[in-house]
């Protein structure tokens, strides 16, 4: 089955300054690739999603790439602010089913 | 247009005891997705429903869990016998149903601690 892993698990970075973080998944049958964000005590919020047609997407200061064939996605955020400071969730999700396969999260700090 | 809804947000249980998790999806959404957390984990997918049909409950354990969802009301998750290691938050998702690799919006969860 699918198994999507995510790097790494714990960043910190200045405010102001760019933050990555990276996912890959082992089902080249994958085709849809959302970002969730998950405030402590909160539920995930969908931040930004890409579909296997697209190479990469912008939403303001966050963007997602997508590499096909090497099978990995990231999330780019640039200028950081504190309140970017939360748990994010990548996943992926095989053509034909529905269900989501989540990495295990990466624990954002920003330094104000 | 309200979100996903679940409750109770927090259940507190005995082993040996029964717990009942409801979600209400969005409002013109029929597919609705079951996960769960643990802490300091990601979620994993257990069941996805639409109404009155299982369509998928391959990350659901075979014993003791069971889900539906009705054609009037919410979708129900359903612990027998609850034990320890069943703590978790369980969130529900759901989706609009008119296509493949649609968006799922999440409901804030339930809080399941067993004692």
């Amino acid at each position: 089955g699918e198994n999507v892993e995510q790097h790494p698990s714990t960043l910190s970075v200045q405010e102001g300054d760019s933050a990555v973080i990276k996912c890959t998944y082992s089902d080249s049958a994958s085709n849809y690739f959302p970002w969730y964000k998950q405030e402590l005590g909160k539920r995930p919020q969908l931040i930004i999603d890409i579909r296997s047609n697209v190479g990469e997407k912008k939403d303001q200061r966050i963007a997602v790439t997508l590499n096909k064939t090497a099978k990995h996605f990231s999330l780019h955020i640039t200028e950081t602010q504190p309140e970017d400071s939360a748990v994010y969730f990548c996943a992926a999700s095989i053509t034909g089913t529905y269900k989501y396969i989540f990495g295990t999260g990466t624990r954002l700090k920003v330094l104000a | 247009n309200a979100g996903v809804m679940q409750n109770p947000r927090h259940l507190v249980r005995r082993r040996g005891q029964e717990a009942r998790l409801r979600c209400s999806p969005m409002k013109g959404h029929s597919h609705v997705y079951w996960y769960r957390q643990l802490p300091e984990e990601g979620l994993k997918f257990m069941v996805y429903l639409q109404k009155e049909n299982i369509i998928d409950e391959s990350g659901m354990p075979k014993e003791r869990f069971s889900a539906e969802f009705p054609k009037e009301g919410p979708s129900i998750l359903r612990i027998q016998q609850v034990v320890r290691g069943d703590s978790a938050a369980y969130f529900c998702a759901s989706s609009p149903g008119q296509g493949n690799q649609e968006t799922q919006y999440f409901g804030p969860g339930t809080r399941l601690l067993v004692l």
